[in-house]
């Protein structure tokens, strides 16, 4: 089963932008969807959105429509998530999590987490 | 305010049944859509405990147990243990917001 690496915790001022990548480890993502999912300090989950890399396609949550970019390189085995014009509130964790079907939205397994700090 | 709803806590004496409702909506459970539901035990990332409703994935002990009915699904947890203590998220798609949604959380304390 693939295993996911996430990259290193981040520091950012707000209005700045972060990129958080996100390694398949023991195989690719061809065949899987990757979903990113946040979780505020002591708060619940929040889904920001997916990408189909077989398909090349992509879906957002409205929340994060126009802010967030969500890519994956040309040999599946890796995936990124950025996201721009950072305010305090989007300090959390984000996670990549994986779907084995394009057509559903459940979450089969999770990565490490990234925490991203925003502060001035 | 999430688009699932959950009781922020629920607890239970080692041994006891406790219960997790998830109520949505005509957008999202109503409508059909498959509930799941994610265990997060602290300092961890969520893990898959229930998926489409009622099934386990391998090694989810059968304590565990879903269902759904109308704009509602429920989580069940038997013979509650103290390694139980932790979050639990469910999990849907809604049409309204054109994607997934997670309820709020609720927190597992074993007395």
């Amino acid at each position: 089963q693939v295993q996911l690496v996430q990259s290193g915790a981040e520091v950012k001022k707000p209005g700045s932008s972060v990129k958080v990548s996100c390694e398949a480890s023991g195989g690719t993502f061809t065949n899987l969807v990757i979903n990113w999912v946040r979780q505020a300090p002591g708060q619940g989950l929040e889904w920001m959105g997916r990408i189909i890399p077989l398909l090349r396609i992509t879906n957002y949550a409205q929340k994060f429509q126009g802010r967030v970019t969500i890519t994956a390189d040309k040999s599946t085995t890796a995936a990124y998530m950025e996201l721009t014009s950072l305010r305090s509130e989007d300090t959390a964790l984000y996670y990549c999590a994986i779907s084995r079907a394009s057509g559903s939205y459940l979450i089969d397994f999770w990565g490490q987490g990234t925490l991203v700090t925003v502060s001035s | 305010q999430s688009v699932l709803t959950q009781p922020p806590s629920v607890s239970g004496a080692p041994g006891q049944r406790v219960t997790i409702s998830c109520t949505g909506s005509s957008s999202n459970i109503g409508a059909g859509y498959d509930v799941h539901w994610y265990q997060q035990l602290p300092g961890t990332a969520p893990s898959l405990l229930i998926y489409s409703n009622i099934n386990r994935p391998s090694g989810v002990p059968d304590r565990f147990s879903g269902s759904k009915s109308g704009t509602s699904a429920s989580l069940a947890i038997t013979g509650l243990q103290a390694d139980d203590e932790g979050d639990y998220f469910c999990q849907s798609y809604d049409i309204t917001m054109s994607g997934s949604v997670f309820g709020a959380g609720t927190k597992v304390t074993v007395l």
